[in-house]
């Protein structure tokens, strides 16, 4: 059971270059975000999803697109990169109608220059 | 969604009690309070939740004041482990809200061998 893996580790980019990221969770769960973490800063949401299909805005999704093709895959697509999207972005996934914890992704760092 | 107040900074010694406050005075009646923390470089990981009486597992208690507005997370005996980015989070639990979590900047909290 490896939970919550997230691909790749670390990135840097050139401003205009588009990259996705990938979020994978082997624990059937219906709920999965997207945050970045900028330093000193506590985490903000990007994109959430429901479930498979469906995807929502969170508190700063301009700049980042997201699909849930499949209930353990939630992809974050950057489609044209600009400096301020350097982050640590994490993936967190939610067993629905839980009440408990979020489970978070080790995190990617991307920079981009 | 509810805010709440962390002190930026806290201390202790290893093998001492801590005491992690958290004031959230505009708690609505559909919110639990949650604890999250997040060690040096990684995800954050959830560290326990409650809603109106106290609550105890293996990492931690979580003490709540009788009127909500405001509660302790409490490590009974702190290890060099325990230093870590600890988050006070208000989470919706009336299923509209999704189960996001906003956080806030937490309380940085620094063990001293």
């Amino acid at each position: 059971n490896a939970g919550v893996t997230q691909t790749p580790k670390f990135r840097v980019l050139k401003t205009g270059q588009s990259m996705t990221l990938l979020c994978a969770q082997d624990m059937n769960h219906e709920y999965m975000y997207w945050y970045r973490q900028d330093p000193g800063m506590g985490l903000r949401l990007i994109h959430y999803s429901v479930g498979e299909g469906t995807t929502a805005k969170g508190e700063v999704p301009d700049g980042y697109n997201v699909s849930r093709l499949k209930k353990q895959n939630f992809l974050l697509g950057l489609e044209s990169a600009a400096p301020s999207q350097t982050s640590v972005y994490f993936c967190a996934s939610l067993r629905s109608g839980s009440q408990g914890e979020q489970y978070f992704g080790p995190g990617t760092r991307l920079t981009v220059t | 969604d509810a805010k709440t107040t962390q002190p930026n900074s806290m201390e202790s010694n290893e093998e001492e009690p801590v005491h992690l406050p958290c004031n959230h005075s505009t708690i609505s009646g559909t919110d639990y309070i949650h604890w999250y923390r997040q060690l040096p470089s990684q995800g954050p990981e959830y560290v326990i939740h409650g809603l109106t009486s106290n609550v105890n597992n293996r990492m931690a208690s979580l003490a709540i004041a009788e009127d909500r507005k405001s509660s302790t997370l409490i490590l009974h005996r702190a290890t060099l482990r325990d230093a870590a980015v600890y988050y006070c989070i208000l989470r919706d639990n009336s299923g509209g809200s999704n189960y996001k979590l906003t956080f806030g900047k937490g309380t940085l909290l620094t063990v001293n061998p």
